[in-house]
């Protein structure tokens, strides 16, 4: 199993301002994720994070939009840029195979 | 179109019954179906994953089950606790190398005392 801490917990942010999500594993991985969980819903992939290359995103996501580092095989960030009252939602990350994914906390985000 | 369908959308029950959850996938090609638990404010913690030669599998007072002919599976919780309040979400693998999951929108459970 791996261990995922993300940073911040929760955060409210104004309109057109930008919030950068941390994502901490306590083991080396070759993939993580970033979801996006918006209130009532359930988790939407927004994209893939692979160390050593870009980001691959999935339909309805761009990478102007979310910007997505990944400088180690332990950490990996993603920013939710010039952020709406839509972006309010639950960021999570993700680790693990084809047969086993193990998720963070996740990051509570309020756009006012 | 790959989709997970889960059933009911919510449920109530007294502590101390069982309760079966559904899901319905149209998700193909099929490798393997998970379950997981999510806490109010927490990420998704699996459950159970099947492979679609697998029929059933236990995870303490969780057993789910698989019938990849007509692709339901089911998730049934024995004793339920208070503990057990949580939303329940049915994600189905696909059989690629991408890694990605398609979710259900999840069984919101409430167990009262």
């Amino acid at each position: 199993s791996a261990v995922i801490s993300q940073k911040p917990s929760r955060d409210i942010c104004q309109r057109g301002t930008s919030l950068t999500i941390q994502c901490q594993v306590d083991s080396q991985v070759t993939m993580m994720f970033w979801y996006r969980q918006q209130p009532g819903q359930s988790l939407t992939l927004i994209a893939t994070a692979n160390q050593g290359s870009e980001a691959t995103y999935e339909s309805g996501f761009v990478i102007d939009k979310f910007p997505i580092s990944r400088p180690n095989l332990t950490f990996s960030t993603l920013t939710v840029s010039n952020m709406s009252p839509e972006d309010s939602s639950i960021y999570l990350c993700s680790v693990g195979s084809f047969y086993e994914q193990y998720f963070g906390p996740g990051t509570r985000l309020t756009v006012t | 179109k790959n989709q997970v369908e889960q059933s009911p959308q919510s449920l109530i029950i007294l502590e101390g019954k069982n309760c079966t959850l559904q899901c319905n996938y149209t998700v193909s090609p099929f490798s393997n179906l998970r379950w997981y638990k999510q806490d109010t404010g927490r990420g998704p913690v699996s459950l159970t994953i099947m492979t679609f030669s697998e029929n059933t599998k236990s995870n303490g007072r969780y057993t789910a089950t698989l019938d990849a002919d007509t692709k339901q599976s089911s998730l049934h919780i024995t004793a339920s606790q208070l503990s057990d309040s949580a939303s329940y979400i049915c994600v189905v693998g696909g059989e690629d190398s991408s890694y990605k999951l398609i979710f259900g929108s999840g069984t919101r459970l409430l167990v009262r005392p």
